[in-house]
């Protein structure tokens, strides 16, 4: 069965400065997305940042980037120039694909993260 | 356009009770999934459903069950409701299924508080 670790329950970074969250993953399959959540004090859960697995070039938006690790089963997330409004949890999702069409997606623990002023 | 939509916001059941939990996807979008988020923890995943059909789901007992319909909103259903089950249930859309489906649009969920 496919597991998604976040190892770092809690990070902190200053206002403008970088920080990166960490994430790895254990599968079978070569083919499959991974995603970067974030999930802010009011619940709603927003899409970071995905990356599909059979694309060697990093994904980036805006501030986010990873560094995606296929062999090392590795999906960090780079925050730069960190604002005040990134303060939120954040979740590593791994989607798997199911025999009959469909698919899940098995999420991380999560990473809360604390930007000081 | 209408992000996903979840009713009710919150829920205070006792045990043994049965709830029923709603939501209506994104316009356009076919395929629901409905998640299970306890505090401090991340979400667990529990079906999925596409064109009214199951194609997914989770490690959670028979008390669970769901369904959609024709306009794609979807309903999960808890019957003999346990302390246990107190958590915020995520619902999900998405325009399609499999290695098609795009991503995943999350509603603001209903928080479920069994006493």
């Amino acid at each position: 069965a496919q597991t998604v670790t976040q190892s770092q329950p809690e990070m902190s970074v200053q206002e403008a400065e970088t920080v990166t969250l960490s994430c790895t993953y254990d599968t079978s399959e070569s083919d499959y997305y991974l995603f970067w959540y974030k999930q802010p004090p009011s619940r709603q859960m927003i899409l970071v940042i995905r990356q599909e697995a059979y694309k060697q070039q990093n994904a980036t938006e805006n501030r986010f980037s990873v560094n995606f690790q296929k062999a090392a089963k590795s999906f960090s997330l780079k925050i730069s120039d960190s604002q005040l409004g990134d303060a939120a949890m954040y979740f590593c999702a791994y989607r798997s694909y199911e025999s009959i069409g469909g698919f899940k997606t098995i999420f991380g623990a999560g990473t809360r993260l604390f930007v000081k002023a | 356009d209408a992000g996903v939509t979840q009713s009710p916001t919150h829920l205070i059941k006792t045990r043994g009770q049965q709830v029923t939990l709603r939501c209506s996807p994104i316009s356009g979008h076919k395929s629901v999934s409905w998640y299970q988020q306890v505090l401090g923890q991340g979400p667990q995943f529990i079906f999925q459903y596409y064109e009214k059909e199951e194609r997914g789901r989770g490690n959670f007992p028979d008390r669970f069950s769901a369904r959609q319909f024709p306009n794609y909103s979807s309903e999960l259903n808890v019957n003999a409701l346990l302390l246990g089950d107190s958590a915020l249930y995520l619902c999900a859309s998405s325009s399609a299924s499999g290695r098609d489906s795009e991503t995943q649009y999350f509603g603001p969920g209903t928080r479920l508080l069994v006493l």
